[in-house]
């Protein structure tokens, strides 16, 4: 159980265009989701945290406008990159946390590698 | 506050050998600690975490950890490297409230030798 999953696990896109990250709990009911960021050989950094039917809280320095996030149900939050340019290129991983949980653990997803050209 | 200082960033062993990763975590409260480990192209799968209970804890794979409150560490020892062990770990400490919010240490690369 606690599988995460997202989508897609790699995209390639044009300078200027916005691209959608989808992450979803598959069988259990995420009450929170946090969204992470991964440059090449460093460590996570945490974008924002999502809560079902709420806006997100973004981490300072985290651009609220370019990345947006949507948590629209218990099993989904969305990272959409807007008007993405290369230096938005990374690896994008969520997270998600049971509803049920008395513990802080978090179930990560498989990541989302972005390449914007 | 909260931080966490992974003190090696690369580790190398032998196969067969014991593996010591070390930790520290700076909170201004009891916090959660845990040990991600991610295989390249993979997504981080959790070995195991500290809770307040007891302060040796054993994980997955035959990793074990001990929450040393007076040094705030949490190293993560292994009696015996196996080539599968290869990766990159991470140490991660959370409050207990609010969000509970991770952060991560910087990253261990463990690399093991044959």
């Amino acid at each position: 159980g606690a599988v995460v999953s997202q989508h897609p696990s790699w995209v390639i896109c044009k300078s200027g265009t916005s691209v959608k990250i989808e992450c979803r709990s598959l069988d259990f009911q995420a009450t929170t989701m946090f969204w992470y960021r991964q440059f090449p050989k460093q460590s996570l950094m945490l974008m924002a945290t999502s809560n079902e039917g709420s806006k997100a809280t973004y981490e300072q320095g985290v651009e609220k406008d370019k990345f947006l996030i949507n948590h629209a149900s218990l099993t989904l939050s969305t990272l959409t990159v807007t008007s993405a340019h290369p230096e938005d290129s990374s690896f994008y991983i969520c997270s998600a946390r049971r509803g049920d949980s008395s513990y802080n653990e978090q179930f990560f997803g498989p990541g989302t590698r972005l390449t914007v050209l | 506050a909260q931080s966490v200082t992974q003190l090696d960033s690369h580790v190398s062993v032998s196969e067969g050998t014991p593996v010591l990763l070390r930790c520290n975590y700076s909170s201004s409260y009891s916090p959660s600690l845990f040990w991600y480990v991610q295989h390249p192209n993979k997504g981080l799968q959790l070995l195991l975490k500290y809770t307040s209970a007891a302060t040796l804890v054993k994980g997955i794979n035959g990793f074990e950890a001990e929450f040393k409150k007076s040094e705030t560490s949490f190293h993560l020892t292994k009696p015996s490297a196996h080539m599968s062990d290869a990766a990159e770990y991470f140490c991660v400490v959370s409050p207990n409230t609010g969000r509970r919010a991770l952060t991560f240490g910087s990253g261990t690369r463990l690399q093991v030798q044959p």
